[in-house]
């Protein structure tokens, strides 16, 4: 159980397009998603927690208006890089906190999405 | 304030080989503790996690891990490497449900045949 899935796994876009990453939690019901990117070589910087109904809680440095993030359903959220230009080329990462009994410590990451702007 | 070093950003171990990757945190109140494990182009795979139960923590493929509040370290150890075991290992840090995940920079296992 609590397994994280994102979609697509690999996008390539043109500068100045907008594109969207679905992180969906399988087999439970995440109330709080979490968006990370990941520079090569590099450790995991959160972006943005992501609480279902509410906004998005951004990390300092991060663009809100660049980076959107929807939480919409207790197992669907999606980050939408908008305009995007070729450094927002990336891994992104995202994960899922399962509130069910002592797994609620835990997250549950996603395989990640490379995002290749050209 | 919270924070997590990884000693060693790339380590070398032959196979059959002890491997010992190390973790030091940072936190102002009992922390809970995980060592990840993640191979190229692919997501996070939880290794094993301390949350203040027992100090000797068990986990995945072999590993295992100590917390020792005097040092503030959390350790992982395995007693033989394999070649499968080359992957990136991050440690992270949470301060307990519901909290977010302060993670080290990583450290790189690479297993010599």
């Amino acid at each position: 159980g609590a397994v994280v899935s994102q979609h697509p796994s690999r996008v390539i876009c043109k500068s100045g397009t907008s594109v969207k990453i679905e992180c969906r939690s399988l087999d439970f019901q995440a109330t709080t998603m979490f968006w990370y990117r990941q520079f090569p070589k590099k450790s995991l910087m959160l972006m943005a927690t992501s609480n279902e109904g509410s906004k998005a809680t951004y990390e300092q440095g991060v663009e809100k208006d660049k980076f959107l993030i929807n939480h919409a359903s207790l197992t669907l959220s999606t980050l939408t890089v908008t305009s995007a230009h070729p450094e927002d080329s990336s891994f992104y990462i995202c994960s899922a906190r399962d509130p069910r009994g002592d797994r609620y410590n835990e997250q549950f990451f996603g395989p990640g999405t490379r995002l290749t702007v050209l | 304030a919270q924070s997590v070093t990884q000693l060693g950003s790339h380590v070398s171990v032959s196979e059959g080989a002890l491997v010992l990757l190390r973790c030091n945190y940072s936190s102002s109140v009992p922390p809970y503790l995980f060592w990840y494990v993640q191979y190229p182009n692919q997501g996070l795979q939880l290794l094993l996690k301390y949350t203040s139960a027992a100090t000797l923590v068990k986990g995945i493929n072999g590993f295992e891990a100590e917390f020792k509040k005097s040092e503030t370290s959390f350790h992982l150890t395995k007693p033989s490497a394999h070649m499968s075991d080359a992957a990136e290992y991050f440690c992270a840090v949470s301060l307990g449900t519901g909290n977010q995940f302060y993670f080290g920079t990583g450290t790189s296992l690479t297993v010599i045949p």
